[in-house]
């Protein structure tokens, strides 16, 4: 079946700290993946997305490549800042257009 | 504007009481689904609908009830039969084989 699963957190990095969370997928087929934000209290907002194989998404600063060969979606960023602090989904959406997201990762920025 | 909607942004409820929350859309989609949100864990899907007049359950479905009489609303309610219903809300919208956008959550306290 189809799965996203993601590195647990909290992560804590100090401010300008280099970014990097982990997710891995299962899916049949290519699936267009996401990167969500949550920003204490409120709703998701997308961050990022890439549709095939080999893409790579960016916003912010954030960045995430497609990888096939290794079902990724890591997502990086260079310099990290206070107001970086949420909670990151990792999500897939299936050819029925549901999506499947992952447990989430918070991140906690220290200035 | 164009957006999601969602209200109350906090509602109680009482024991034995079914309680609606409201979801409204202007951005034009035809689909709208609903999530559950727990502390530390990802969103789980309650129900979805694709079209008007039509839905289906999702991964979590018992329990509540939907409806989908206009293409801007989908409004949910938390029957009694909802034992365990203290949770994050999230509404979401998209254009059929496009991103999900979100609303901003209502979140469910039981008195």
């Amino acid at each position: 079946g189809n799965s996203v699963t993601q590195m647990e957190g909290p992560v804590t990095l100090s401010e300008e700290a280099f970014l990097t969370i982990n997710c891995t997928y299962t899916a049949t087929g290519y699936p267009s993946l996401f990167w969500y934000v949550q920003y204490p209290g409120e709703g998701l907002q997308l961050l990022l997305k890439a549709t095939k194989a080999d893409d790579k998404g960016s916003n912010k600063g954030f960045e995430a490549t497609y990888r096939k060969e290794t079902t990724s979606f890591h997502l990086e960023k260079g310099s990290v800042q206070v107001s970086d602090s949420a909670v990151y989904f990792c999500a897939l959406r299936r050819r029925d257009d549901k999506i499947i997201f992952g447990k989430g990762t918070r991140l906690h920025i220290l200035p | 504007d164009g957006g999601i909607t969602q209200s109350p942004k906090y509602l109680f409820r009482k024991e034995g009481q079914n309680v609606t929350l409201s979801c409204e859309q202007n951005l034009n989609h035809d689909a709208m689904y609903w999530y559950r949100q727990d502390p530390g864990q990802g969103l789980r899907l309650i129900y979805y609908s694709q079209i008007v007049n039509d839905f289906q359950k999702g991964d979590i479905a018992e329990g509540y009830s939907v409806s989908r009489e206009k293409k801007e609303s989908f409004p949910l309610t938390v029957t009694s039969a909802q034992k365990n219903p203290t949770a994050f809300y999230l509404c979401a919208s998209s254009i059929r084989e496009e991103t999900q956008y979100f609303g901003p959550g209502t979140r469910l306290l039981v008195l």
